[in-house]
């Protein structure tokens, strides 16, 4: 079965300063891959994908993340953090019936 | 405006009683979900239904159950089987063509049973 780990519950980091939330990865198949961002007592929202084709991947509010077949991981990093983006951060794989298999999420505080 | 929305946000039971969450799209998706989340756990798969009249079980099923009788609504009813029914959950759906592993999620609804 597909699944991920992320690495670290909790996240600090200085606004301004680079984000690394890392995912790593364990399928049998050649994995599609998802950062979901949640704030408080919402749903989730798509950060960016990774299907097929480059691996380094674009998404919203100028997070992205790279795939890394020979490391099986898909780590999201932003260059210079912002006080909006203090939310919890999902990492996801595709598995049966096109559910998702989410990691245990990554809780990001950005400080002054 | 496409979207999934759920109703309540909020939901209070008493320990014993049935419940029903509801979840309804308008983005024309084949499949939906139901997951729920508890603090420290991620989301956890309970149903999922990939066309009208059908539906899978996901990892956590005991103690739900689905209907899926129309494209765009998906309910999920708490029973009282279900042991540990306090958490939020979520409903998501996707198309099965094109984007067909990006899943839109609801806004949530936090269940307290007491």
């Amino acid at each position: 079965a597909q699944s991920v780990t992320q690495l670290g519950s909790h996240v600090s980091v200085s606004e301004g300063a680079l984000v690394l939330l890392r995912c790593n990865y364990s399928s049998s198949v050649p994995p599609y891959l998802f950062w979901y961002v949640q704030y408080p007592n919402q749903g989730l929202q798509l950060l960016l994908k990774y299907t097929t084709g480059a691996t380094l991947v674009k998404g919203i509010n100028g997070f992205e993340a790279e795939f890394k077949k020979s490391e099986t991981s898909f780590h999201l990093t932003k260059p210079s953090a912002h006080m909006s983006d203090a939310a919890e951060y999902f990492c996801a794989v595709v598995s049966s019936g096109y559910a998702l298999n989410f990691g245990k999420g990554t809780s990001l505080l950005v400080t002054p | 405006d496409g979207g999934i929305t759920q109703s309540p946000k909020y939901l209070f039971r008493k320990e014993g009683q049935n419940v029903t969450l509801s979840c309804e799209q308008n983005l024309n998706h084949d499949a939906m979900y139901w997951y729920r989340q508890d603090p420290g756990q991620g989301l956890r798969l309970i149903y999922y239904s990939q066309i009208v009249n059908d539906f899978q079980k996901g990892d956590i099923a005991e103690g739900y159950s689905v209907s899926r009788e129309k494209k765009e609504s998906f309910p999920l009813t708490v029973t009282s089987a279900q042991k540990n029914p306090t958490a939020f959950y979520l409903c998501a759906s996707s198309s099965q063509t094109g984007s067909r592993y990006e899943q839109y999620f609801g806004p949530g609804t936090r269940l307290t049973v007491t």
